[in-house]
């Protein structure tokens, strides 16, 4: 069956440090990949999104991920994070075209300390 | 612009009850999924409608049926109620294959 892992399920992180958020996929063909955010209280985001073409997808407050197919992870990044970056990010996928079936992994919590 | 609205927000309801819950998607979106989020899990895809008709289904039991209106909006109604069915139930609304906008949720518990 098809599933998405995240290895990280929490992550501490002081302010201006670097971020890298694991994500792997189990899917064969072509796949549609994606990073939500949940912030404390609030809804899920998306944060950015593969569908196809450049594999580097830059997305919202600074985000980006990089999908590998041979390694078939989608891992998000982020340069310098910030205390409002605490939250909880989902990563997802979907095999079937666009938002049809969308397998989500089981989050990594992120707590930036100021 | 309203975005996706769900109530009611939260509702106990005990063991063996029936639930429905309630999702208007945003609007000019045609499209309605609806996710389960057990505690300390991602969300899990239920089902997704669209014109209607159930276009997707998850591995969810036949207990959890769902109905889309001509208007778009949604229902999803689970029967027989169990304890493993206390989780918070997201829906989702997308007007194009490519971007979907979540509501808040309604947190069913079980008892």
């Amino acid at each position: 069956a098809q599933s998405v892992s995240q290895h990280n399920h929490h992550v501490i992180l002081s302010e201006a440090a670097s971020l890298e958020l694991g994500c792997n996929y189990s899917y064969g063909g072509t796949v549609n990949l994606f990073w939500y955010v949940q912030y404390p209280g609030q809804h899920l985001q998306l944060l950015l999104k593969y569908f196809s073409g450049d594999p580097l997808v830059k997305g919202i407050k600074g985000f980006e991920a990089e999908f590998i197919k041979s390694k078939f992870s989608f891992n998000l990044r982020k340069p310098s994070v910030q205390w409002s970056d605490t939250a909880e990010y989902f990563c997802a996928a979907d095999q079937s075209g666009g938002y049809q079936k969308v397998t989500f992994g089981t989050g990594t919590k992120l707590q930036v300390i100021p | 612009d309203a975005g996706v609205t769900q109530s009611p927000t939260h509702l106990i309801k005990t063991r063996g009850q029936q639930v429905t819950l309630r999702c208007s998607p945003k609007s000019g979106h045609d499209t309605v999924s609806w996710y389960q989020q057990a505690l300390g899990q991602g969300p899990q895809f239920i089902f997704q409608y669209y014109e209607e008709e159930e276009r997707q289904r998850g591995n969810f039991p036949d207990r959890f049926s769902g109905h889309q209106f001509p208007n778009y909006s949604s229902e999803l109604n689970v029967n027989a109620l169990l304890l493993g069915d206390s989780a918070l139930y997201l829906c989702a609304s997308s007007g194009t294959p490519t971007e979907a906008f979540f509501g808040q949720g309604t947190r069913l518990t079980v008892v």
